[in-house]
């Protein structure tokens, strides 16, 4: 399975973006790279993802590198509320099943 | 709020003994799969559900089971417990149509708020 890296740890001031980088150089051409969050081991949520184009929600905006080894997720204004840890994950397919391969994240700390 | 639940919440099992986990999926998925947290790591993905059969599975033995009902809802069972096994279960449904896009497919997975399982 493709793996990824990310950062153990970043901060951010609240207000200010918060850009979490991801290195998935094994990724293959049909596989997705999506972001999730989780919130005190609470269930994973949610955030964006993407193929080889840029992508944007109203949470956070995607950004791949066109050799589509790296990526970034991009929160535009953080607020307090986004302390959480981030999950790059590679989307692999296992025959016809659709498979998160989540590494152990980033943990984001926003603050005052 | 993803429309994903699961019960119980908690739950205390001695080693050996046998354990039935529920999930209900978002209305309208077709998918649920099923992902086992031990403590500080990240998700890890046991099995998948695609219409009532399972569709993948990862490094995990045959004593961990599932089931997916007619109405997509879902349940998980591990047999012969050991202490190992304690973790938070995840539960995530999906609408996937394997067949619409092929390898290029994409679909969005919705997570429950998990059980927490102890073995002692």
């Amino acid at each position: 399975d493709a793996k990824t890296t990310q950062p153990t740890s970043m901060d951010c001031a609240e207000g200010r973006a918060a850009n979490l980088p991801c290195n998935h150089s094994t990724i293959s051409g049909n596989e997705y790279v999506y972001w999730y969050r989780q919130i005190h081991s609470q269930g994973p949520q949610y955030i964006i993802h993407g193929l080889k184009n840029n992508e944007t929600n109203e949470m956070a905006s995607l950004i791949i590198t066109e050799d589509r080894k790296s990526s970034t997720l991009i929160l535009p204004h953080a607020t307090l509320r986004d302390t959480a840890v981030y999950y790059c994950i590679v989307r692999v397919l296992t025959g016809t099943a659709s498979k998160l391969t989540f590494g152990t994240g980033t943990r984001l700390q926003v603050t005052l | 709020e993803t429309g994903v639940t699961q019960s119980p919440t908690h739950l205390i099992k001695t080693r050996g003994q046998q354990v039935t986990l529920r999930c209900s999926s978002q209305s309208g998925h077709n998918t649920v799969s099923w992902y086992q947290q031990a403590l500080g790591q990240g998700p890890q993905f046991i099995f998948q559900y695609y219409r009532e059969e399972e569709n993948g599975r990862g490094n995990f033995p045959p004593r961990f089971s599932g089931l997916q009902f007619p109405n997509y809802s879902s349940e998980l069972n591990v047999n012969a417990l050991e202490l190992d096994d304690s973790a938070l279960y995840l539960c995530a449904s999906s609408l996937w149509n394997w067949k619409a896009g092929g390898p290029f497919s994409a679909d969005t997975q919705y997570f429950g708020p998990g059980t927490r399982l102890t073995v002692l």
